[in-house]
């Protein structure tokens, strides 16, 4: 079973940020948040993932609550291709390890 | 160049049959995945394969048997296809960047058993 709580779905603006918020109360220590996304049609594609601290790359930006015990995606200037389901996993870092996906956050970019 | 190629993209096919799924990969990683996600859109690990070895079967019936020729390919042949088969199948590999393993996902094979 996913060990993250996500919204089924949010709307955002065209232009705006997606805060894009996930619960993973029950993390280890040694697991790492992930994101991945799934446009309509396509394979799962991987966005950005972090430990503890926040981190930052050409998709998104990942900020991860002190306790860990949450995280937020952001995507700076949604467009209407960033429309997708997005899933947030917790996934310790040894080798070989399957991705859990939960039900995640369909995202709805609007003009 | 497609990191994470499938074959076909599309299949369908009659009950009964026996078909296969052909995925590769060019990243030069050593563990490969094949992934379900049913009509309800749910995606599920099936299987999990490192350097050519089986890793991880989660519990999927003997009609589907993985087959790993070299570390590049991991190939998905289904027997007796039945029609909750149908779903769409992808095929994954995995490698280590930015400190974490990352997984790098194929297109998918949308298959429609009869």
């Amino acid at each position: 079973d996913a060990k993250t709580t996500q919204p089924p779905s949010m709307d955002c603006a065209e232009g705006r940020a997606a805060n894009l918020p996930c619960n993973h109360s029950t993390i280890s220590g040694n697991e790492y948040v992930y994101w991945y996304r799934q446009i309509h049609s396509q394979g799962p594609q991987y966005i950005i993932h972090g430990l503890k601290n926040n981190e930052t790359n050409e998709m998104a930006s990942l900020i991860i609550t002190e306790d860990r015990k949450s995280s937020t995606l952001i995507l700076p200037h949604a467009t209407l291709r960033d429309t997708a389901v997005y899933y947030c996993i917790v996934r310790s870092n040894s080798g070989n390890t399957p991705l859990v996906f939960g039900k995640g956050t369909r995202l709805s970019v609007i003009a | 160049d497609t990191a994470v190629s499938q074959t076909p993209k599309y299949l369908v096919t009659q009950m009964g049959n026996d078909k296969s799924i052909k995925c590769e990969q060019n990243l030069g990683h050593d563990t490969m995945y094949w992934y379900k996600q049913d009509s309800k859109k749910f995606l599920k690990i099936m299987f999990s394969y490192n350097n050519k070895e089986l890793i991880i079967n989660e519990t999927v019936p003997n009609r589907f048997s993985p087959k790993s020729p070299d570390k590049a390919h991991l190939n998905l042949h289904i027997n007796s296809l039945e029609l909750g088969d149908s779903a769409v199948y992808f095929c994954a590999s995995s490698g280590t960047f930015g400190g974490a393993e990352t997984q790098y996902f194929g297109p998918g094979t949308r298959l429609l058993v009869l």
